[in-house]
């Protein structure tokens, strides 16, 4: 199985701040990636794929970059409606598999 | 405008069986480039993939769950259900059923339910 470390697992900022989470893949997956936010209670919510493609209606100040082991997903002006968690998911094989998920609060 | 919601038994005794149904509705489960499949998130633990179906027929089961689990489709019904047999406390999580965005089962969710809780216990 690939392994997806995700860091960090809780990250507090403020309304505006620039907020980035990592997943390292223990294998290479090319740019066979994508993010997830997942809101309490709510649906999981296809946010990237192949690693940087915004998925439609999807706000622009989140990003996605990297490929082969290191990817990164960047939200550039976090607002309060981010309160989140956020998972990363290779599926660079028919088992894909996720990352731990980042808790991201408003401090 | 796609829906996919999951429905079964909240409560579960152990070494039974267990049967999840996902509805779909505003997308056909038949449709190409896209797979249907499960994934769970038990309690304080991260997710896992269990399977998926495509092209009108294969499967792809994670292979630690391979020898219990079964995921069949009836498309006359926009239904795909999962079957996970002789269950223990381990397989207590949230169900989520989905659609993924991707040819011969290649790909990525795109689209996921609200979930049901599953717990198991006598």
């Amino acid at each position: 199985d690939i392994l997806m470390t995700q860091s960090p697992s809780t990250l507090s900022a403020s309304v505006g701040d620039r907020v980035t989470i990592t997943c390292r893949a223990s294998q290479t997956i090319s740019r066979s990636l994508a993010w997830y936010q997942q809101r309490p209670g709510r649906a999981p919510k296809l946010l990237i794929y192949k690693a940087s493609t915004l998925e439609s209606g999807v706000p622009s100040r989140f990003s996605g970059s990297g490929s082969g082991t290191e990817f990164t997903l960047t939200i550039s002006s976090l607002q309060p409606d981010d309160c989140a968690t956020y998972y990363c998911l290779q599926y660079n094989s028919y088992l894909k598999t996720f990352g731990q998920g980042t808790k991201v609060e408003i401090k | 405008q796609l829906q996919v919601q999951e429905s079964g038994p909240g409560l579960v005794k152990p070494s039974e069986t267990l049967s999840l149904t996902c509805t779909v509705s505003g997308g056909s489960i038949s449709s190409t480039g896209y797979f249907w499949g499960w994934i769970r998130q038990p309690p304080g633990k991260g997710m896992e993939w269990i399977g998926s179906f495509y092209d009108g027929g294969s499967t792809y089961y994670n292979p630690s769950l391979q020898n219990r689990v079964t995921i069949s489709e009836d498309t006359s019904e926009s239904q795909f259900s999962l079957r996970l047999h002789s269950i223990t406390a381990a397989d207590t999580a949230v169900y989520y059923c989905g659609r993924g965005r991707g040819y011969s089962g290649y790909g990525f969710p795109d689209f996921w339910g609200l979930g049901t809780q599953v717990t198991v216990s006598s």
